[in-house]
Formats: C-alpha cells, sequence, structure tokens
C-alpha cells in the first residue's frame, strides 16, 4: 500500500514570497490533515479536510495561508507571502476512518521550509 | 483547553536497557491516545493507538497504558537497541471537536 506522498521534501524561500506544497494522501482515506512542525515542538493543527470538505481550520493563518482539495484526493496548501516564523516542517496526514475510536493518522515525509 | 507535555525532553540510554517514556494531559476527556515516532527528516510512524475504553496495548518491544483518571500515559520499551534511537510524540484526540493535540516528544538516544 502506498503511503501519503508529499512534494517538494524541501524548499527555500525568501520572506514575502510565496509556495505550494502538495500532498496525495493514501487512496482511499477520505480525511485529509495539513500541519505545522515548528522545530522542537509537536505537530500543530492547520486544517482538516473530509472529502473536498473543510472540517477545521481554526488555527490556519487566514490571511496568508490558503489550501484546497478539490476533487476529495490530492490537496494543497499555499502560503502567501511567507514570513520567517514560517519556517517548519509541513505535515500532511489521512485517515481512513475519521470519528472511529481506533482512527489511525498515516503521515507523509514533510515539506522543509525556510524562509529567509 | 488540553495541553500535552512529554517528559523528559530527551533521553540517553545504554543499548539493553528498558525504559519508560511519560505523556501527561488536562483533560481527561479523550477518545483515544496515540503513540508516534519520528525520525530526523521524516514523517511520522504510528506505533500504538489506545482507545479510552483501553488501559494498554502492546506490539512487539512496546507497551503503552493509559491512565484517564489521572491524565498519563508511558511508553515502555523493552531491551533498547540502537534504532530505537528516534523522537517518541503523543498525541491526544480529544472527544469534544476529535481535534489532535500533540506533545513536544521525547528525542531518545540508544547508545551501542
Amino acid at each position: 500500500e502506498a503511503g501519503v506522498a508529499q512534494s517538494p521534501r524541501y524548499k527555500i524561500i525568501e520572506k514575502r514570497q510565496s509556495v505550494a506544497f502538495w500532498c496525495n494522501p493514501i487512496s482511499g482515506h477520505a480525511t485529509l490533515y495539513w500541519y505545522q512542525q515548528i522545530l522542537g515542538q509537536g505537530p500543530k493543527l492547520l486544517i482538516q479536510f473530509q472529502n473536498n470538505g473543510v472540517v477545521d481550520d481554526s488555527q490556519l493563518p487566514k490571511d496568508r495561508f490558503s489550501a484546497e482539495r478539490l476533487k476529495g484526493v490530492d490537496s494543497t496548501l499555499k502560503i502567501q507571502p511567507a514570513k520567517l516564523e514560517d519556517s517548519a516542517v509541513y505535515l500532511c496526514a489521512s485517515s481512513l476512518n475519521f470519528g472511529h475510536p481506533n482512527e489511525k493518522l498515516f503521515f507523509g515525509s514533510g515539506t522543509q521550509l525556510s524562509v529567509l | 483547553k488540553q495541553e500535552v507535555t512529554q517528559i523528559p525532553a530527551a533521553l540517553s540510554v545504554p543499548e539493553g536497557e528498558n525504559l519508560v517514556l511519560n505523556c501527561s494531559f488536562t483533560d481527561s476527556a479523550i477518545y483515544n491516545l496515540q503513540w508516534f515516532r519520528q525520525d530526523p527528516g521524516k514523517g511520522l510512524t504510528s506505533l500504538l493507538l489506545i482507545q479510552s475504553s483501553q488501559r494498554e496495548q502492546t506490539s512487539g518491544r512496546l507497551n503503552a497504558s493509559l491512565d484517564k483518571s489521572s491524565g498519563r500515559s508511558t511508553l515502555y520499551i523493552a531491551a533498547s537497541q540502537p534504532g530505537d534511537s528516534a523522537t517518541y510524540l503523543c498525541a491526544v484526540r480529544n472527544t469534544g471537536g476529535f481535534k489532535t493535540i500533540f506533545g513536544a516528544g521525547t528525542r531518545l538516544f540508544v547508545k551501542a
């Protein structure tokens, strides 16, 4: 079974530039999550999709971050314009059975973003 | 507001030692608790998931326990190996909203 795919693996940009990350979840997983992990901290949820609908985007800085999952499969996360404090690893995760007590999260390898 | 704390932040042990990693959470109204492993530059790999109605889960050399009333979980690693070196994170899913909150992790180094 193929895992969660993310690209690119690394990205270096200057502040005020824009950047986009791509995620392809495990086939059949309806729920997709984007997390931000700052060095030395645990992942923090940015946005959660159920199919192509947004379930939770309460911690997404909407003035600069946007995300979409148009066909309920792939997703993109965009930052425009980037700030220095956006330097982090952006992790995508998916799950099969949202809301089930046995729901497990499956993570991709992440995109490491450096904003200079 | 749920807060998840992991102590210690870092741990170094000799190969073969049994060890315990700790996770504490402030709100006992949880749905489940999951332990993950993260290798440098990699994503998170699920190790064990304990549902709120369960007390423990085991997989190979790993055993995770859950005590909701005290807001604690432990991950026990038996006979540690250098390949166990990684960061271990616990994540709590709340019953309200099903939001998952992560701890900052314990960085484990097992010396050969």
